[in-house]
């Protein structure tokens, strides 16, 4: 287990359409988080699970967006009805545990990314 | 308010030079985590430092150093000997310990090391 892997990797979707994205964690990780990035921009939160809960969502994820981590090992991020305002990078990362008080010790990890483009 | 800002969008250093790239955050919170993530063209984000609220002693990783001034809010990352393969975006971040599990990331310095 070499770290976060999400799949795919490029995404080019006509607007209205529905996408869904994989994330696997690290096999020992807990904690999954979704992230989206925008152009110049840094990474902006959208929501995480802790084991195969869904704990915390950002207003960002509107009602098109969807996040299941269904055996809390992989996760998956639907859109549907896609808009050209989804396009963007998105990031997902594994963490062991909050971190607290060592950070560096239990640091999250991120993927490579998917990135999405909505024509 | 912005939680993490970074002002410069960005910065050239010339191959084994020293180069310091800001960050200032702001947060209520007493516990508070800061961090230095490294962006290459792949997309992937690298982590590259820590630093506690409580730690009195700055982080050091390496060729990485994080300049730690509690009073101003201000978490500076440098960068010591840059290198070729140090060009990428960097990011500073902030994790409120009390308040979410979410990090707070700023806009980024594009960093251009010049050989």
């Amino acid at each position: 287990d070499t770290g976060v892997s999400q799949d795919p990797r490029h995404k080019i979707t006509k607007r209205g359409q529905n996408v869904t994205f994989r994330c696997d964690p690290i096999s020992e990780h807990n904690r999954l988080y979704w992230y989206r990035q925008t152009l110049g921009q840094g990474p902006e939160f959208l929501t995480y699970f802790q084991n195969e809960a869904q704990l915390e969502k950002s207003r960002l994820l509107s009602d098109r967006f969807s996040a299941e981590r269904p055996k809390g090992s992989f996760s998956t991020l639907e859109i549907q009805r896609t808009e050209q305002g989804d396009s963007a990078m998105y990031l997902c990362a594994s963490s062991a545990t909050s971190g607290q008080p060592r950070e560096a010790n239990y640091g999250y990890t991120f993927g490579s990314g998917t990135r999405l483009t909505v024509v | 308010a912005q939680k993490i800002t970074q002002t410069q969008p960005g910065m050239f250093v010339q191959e084994k030079e020293a180069v310091t790239l800001d960050c200032t955050y702001d947060t209520s919170d007493q516990s508070y985590g800061l961090f230095w993530y490294k962006q290459p063209s792949s997309g992937e984000m690298i982590f590259l430092i820590y630093q506690g609220s409580y730690d009195e002693q700055n982080a050091t990783e390496g060729r990485y150093s994080l300049n730690f001034q509690k009073a101003r809010k201000s978490a500076n990352l440098v960068i010591s000997a840059s290198q070729l393969g140090d060009s990428a975006m960097y990011f500073c971040a902030m994790r409120e310990y009390l308040t979410g599990n979410q990090f707070y990331f700023g806009t980024g310095t594009s960093l251009t090391v010049i050989p």
